[in-house]
């Protein structure tokens, strides 16, 4: 089974709506991430969590919220969809340490209509 | 801000070439990831680096942190190593995520 998944893993919504991404990890990793991918741009942060009750924003916090339910778990909500938020996210989670290696999930493809 | 350059943007190569794709940064880090999507999406590590070289395979990334930059190389391409190759970089403490480069598209033709 795959350390650290994305459900789901392709979402069409239409604008306004609230959609949320939901990430796990078997890991046992403190530290997670959620990144998102443009064509041409490449990945960017949005938001991150060292552990339960520490959330951080990242370079394109506006218009996300997320959620860390337990250190397994990093959700990413868009409370009202746009059509700009089309795009693929990914989670990704690292242990302690400054600077450990980064582990992606397979990636949830979102479309705003 | 890290500013995280890649180049060449996309490369097509014959199977069997020795492949290089470089990355320069702007700021000073303390560790860099080389990474490997496939075209269904999906980002897998192959490297991690702070200082010299790492070898797996046939793959090789090299760091010079006095002259912010890094390549990867790729001995004997096969088909199979056709993918986007992202460098990215630690930006401030370390903690704080990855600043990432915008890729390079590799295509090795049989």
């Amino acid at each position: 089974d795959a350390d650290v998944t994305q459900t789901p893993r392709n979402r069409i919504t239409k604008t306004g709506k609230r959609i949320m991404l939901e990430c796990s990890q078997t890991k046992g990793h403190d530290r997670m991430y959620w990144y998102r991918q443009d064509p041409g741009l490449g990945l960017r942060l949005i938001y991150y969590s060292f552990d339960v009750k520490d959330i951080n924003k990242g370079e394109i916090s506006d218009g996300y919220s997320v959620s860390r339910q337990a250190q397994a778990k990093f959700s990413l909500s868009l409370e009202s969809a746009i059509p700009n938020q089309t795009a693929l996210y990914f989670c990704a989670t690292s242990g302690l340490g400054s600077y450990n290696e980064q582990f992606f999930g397979p990636g949830t493809r979102l479309t705003v209509l | 801000k890290n500013e995280v350059e890649q180049s060449p943007q996309n490369l097509t190569a014959q199977e069997g070439e020795f492949i290089t794709i470089n990355c320069s940064y702007s700021v000073g880090i303390s560790a860099l990831h080389w990474l490997q999507q496939h075209p269904g999406g999906g980002i897998v590590s192959l490297f991690m680096l702070s200082s010299g070289k790492k070898k797996h395979g046939r793959l090789i990334a090299t760091i010079n942190i006095q002259e912010k930059h890094s390549s990867l190389h790729i001995t004997a391409s096969h088909p199979r190593d056709s993918a986007v190759y992202i460098c990215a970089v630690y930006a401030g403490g370390g903690a704080d995520g990855l600043t990432f480069g915008k890729g390079t598209h590799l295509i090795i033709q049989p």
